[in-house]
């Protein structure tokens, strides 16, 4: 059972280039969304998903942009990236219960120059 | 601000001994859910375990229990019989209820080293 897979592992851009970061889920969960981990401040919510079709906003959603066009995946867009977006980040699903557990990717470090 | 605070950013322990992680969070609901993430050095989420706030017994899995304390908001891990490959860091986080949107909030971490 392959769980959150994420791509890629590791990822160098430059200043104003854009990327997508890959994110797919194979256990039918609801419920998506995409973290970013800076030194000293935990993990903080970027955009999230109920559903196929349904985004929202986390905490940090500047500089970013996402879509869910199936249940499995949810890719986070950088349209024009900036050093500040230099950091690890994990993609979570879970079912759409607050019972559930959410399941994390094993995360992308992204370092922009 | 609902917030989860860990004011510990690093903790050790001797090998076999006992140590307790704090955690304290801010909330208005009732109904929440608590959880403690292992991250060791390969960057993986591993849920370590976690409590329904309208529990009274606090959960235990093996080694790792909490100590939940819902009038004051605070949400301890003690890990019993510690071992090397415990060392990590370890985030507390609550699961927000409002909207259903299934939100984690997450504490800064504590980073645990574990002594031969």
């Amino acid at each position: 059972n392959a769980g959150v897979t994420q791509t890629p592992k590791f990822q160098v851009l430059k200043t104003g280039q854009s990327m997508t970061l890959q994110c797919a889920q194979d256990m039918n969960h609801e419920y998506m969304s995409w973290y970013r981990q800076d030194p000293g401040m935990g993990l903080r919510l970027i955009h999230y998903s109920v559903g196929a079709g349904i985004t929202d906003q986390g905490e940090v959603p500047n500089g970013y942009n996402v879509s869910r066009s199936t249940t499995e995946d949810f890719p986070l867009r950088l349209l024009s990236a900036a050093p500040s977006q230099t950091s690890v980040y994990f993609c979570a699903s879970s079912y759409l219960l607050r019972t559930d557990t959410q399941y994390f990717g094993p995360g992308t470090r992204l370092t922009v120059l | 601000a609902q917030t989860v605070t860990q004011s510990q950013p690093e903790m050790s322990v001797q090998e076999a001994e006992t140590v307790t992680l704090s955690c304290t969070y801010d909330t208005s609901e009732s109904d929440y859910y608590l959880f403690w993430y292992k991250q060791p050095p390969s960057r993986q989420m591993i849920l370590v375990i976690r409590q329904e706030a309208y529990k009274q017994q606090n959960a235990t899995e093996n080694r790792f229990s909490v100590n939940f304390q819902k009038a004051a908001k605070s949400f301890s891990l003690k890990i019993s019989d510690s071992q090397l490959g415990d060392a990590a860091m370890y985030f507390c986080a609550r699961r927000s209820g409002r909207d259903n949107t299934d939100k984690l909030i997450f504490g800064t971490g504590t980073r645990l080293q574990v002594f031969p």
